[in-house]
């Protein structure tokens, strides 16, 4: 990826188990982005987290950003099979409006 | 109206064809982007536009031509393509190009586009 990688690849759970999906990047940057995206479909937008936050909410979502290591984090709590879809991390670099996704975790949420 | 719409939702040319895939959103967004997505790889930006004027290009080969004819619309030209450029093209829209206000990209369903 041009801008960083997501860990793991692929990940399994049970519904109502918790899912983190890693990312990290390689430049600095003004924001970071979660996207999730059904198979074949568009992006949806999930949580957008500035450089100068650590950490974000949003429903069952909480993203942390460390910019020191260059990485942030998705933990989706009590995940349920509607879950089930790829997460990519985008970030913002240097210009404006030029955003780089994160290779993506394929997350798989079983009833 | 917070939706981005993209036509066709599938095509399918030749090498020879010329085509073009249609954005459109209705949000008063000034920035507005063309994505490829090959199959199980993040979407790879490869134009952006704002407030209608090219602002950047991905280094993407001349058989792929962006027109922005006004603030709604987005056009993606395809000629001469190739079998390698088949893949889902994504647009997606964001309020402002500026750069204190960093905004939420919108993102359209996608075109499927095969190439033969």
């Amino acid at each position: 990826s041009q801008q960083g990688e997501e860990d793991p690849q692929a990940l399994s759970i049970q519904e109502g188990e918790n899912a983190t999906m890693n990312c990290s990047y390689k430049t600095s940057i003004n924001n970071l982005q979660w996207y999730r995206q059904n198979s074949g479909r568009g992006l949806v937008h999930l949580i957008l987290i500035r450089s100068n936050e650590r950490e974000k909410h949003s429903g069952r979502l909480r993203v942390t950003l460390d910019t020191s290591k260059k990485s942030s984090s998705l933990l989706i709590t009590a995940s349920r099979a509607a879950d089930t879809a790829s997460y990519f991390c985008a970030t913002e670099v240097a210009n404006f409006n030029k955003f780089y996704f994160g290779s993506g975790t394929k997350l798989n949420v079983k009833p | 109206d917070t939706e981005v719409t993209q036509t066709p939702k599938h095509l399918v040319m030749g090498m020879t064809n010329k085509k073009s895939l249609k954005c459109e959103q209705h949000m008063g967004h000034r920035a507005m982007y063309w994505y490829k997505q090959k199959a199980k790889k993040p979407p790879e930006l490869m134009f952006v536009y704002s407030y209608e004027k090219l602002s950047i290009n991905e280094s993407v080969p001349s058989r792929f031509s962006p027109e922005c004819p006004n603030s709604s619309l987005l056009n993606l030209h395809l000629h001469a393509l190739q079998p390698e450029d088949s893949a889902l093209y994504l647009c997606a829209s964001s309020l402002s190009p500026d750069r204190l206000n960093t905004d939420t990209q919108y993102f359209g369903p996608g075109t499927r586009l095969t190439v033969l």
